[in-house]
């Protein structure tokens, strides 16, 4: 069964600087099927990246991803106040798995 | 704009069944080639994608629940459904309904705000 790590749990980080969040798979995500959430608390989730790269509708061009088969990438280009909040990976090809999450917190 | 709403009781006994129904408002369920879904969250926890349908009835269930759950749609209310039988402790979460992209059942593309179902006597 496919495993989806994230890294690091946390992110210290300021607005303004750039944040790198990783994905890795156990085993390769097929199709690239792999897509990115922001989730803020009491707050729905929100789909940032789906097909490992492709950002979602409404989602500023500071938000950028990569990735194919086991490793993929969320990077925050310049981090804005409203960014700061958890983000999931999700492989959403069978088997449909979350990450554990990635909590990015103010500096 | 698109709007989903969850909504049911708060508090299940353990080995009932969880019933919630989420409310569509800015599009139509039966008018729409997305798929409708159920994705949870436990307390302190990740997320875990439930399952979806579409509305003429093609369903897609996570396989770690799938003995235990059933989603279904009204379209006369534009609402959708989750039943989760012989519930326990461990499927205490915030549940989020949602819309998910065409033959992507998993990919939910809008979400609700969610509600906290509690298991417990």
């Amino acid at each position: 069964e496919n495993v989806l790590t994230q890294s690091p749990g946390t992110l210290s980080l300021s607005p303004g600087e750039r944040a790198t969040l990783s994905c890795r798979a156990s085993q390769s995500v097929s199709s690239n099927y792999l897509a990115w959430y922001q989730h803020k608390p009491g707050q729905a989730p929100r789909l940032l990246i789906y097909g490992a790269s492709a950002r979602a509708t409404g989602i500023p061009d500071r938000f950028s991803a990569s990735g194919s088969g086991t490793d993929f990438t969320l990077t925050i280009s310049r981090l804005e106040p409203e960014d700061f909040a958890v983000y999931y990976c999700q492989q959403y090809g069978s088997p449909y798995i979350f990450g554990g999450g990635t909590k990015v917190e103010i500096k | 704009q698109l709007q989903l709403q969850e909504s049911g009781p708060g508090l299940v006994k353990p080995s009932e069944t969880l019933s919630l129904t989420c409310t569509v408002s800015g599009d139509s369920i039966s008018g729409s080639s997305y798929l409708w879904g159920w994705i949870r969250q436990p307390p302190g926890k990740g997320l875990e994608w439930i399952g979806s349908m579409y509305y003429n009835g093609g369903t897609y269930y996570n396989p770690s629940l799938k003995s235990r759950v059933s989603i279904s749609v009204e379209t006369s209310k534009n609402q959708f459904s989750l039943n989760l039988r012989s519930v326990t402790a461990s499927d205490t979460a915030v549940y989020y309904c949602a819309r998910a992209r065409p033959r992507a059942a998993a990919l939910s593309e809008s979400w609700g705000q969610g509600t906290l179902v509690t298991v417990s006597s």
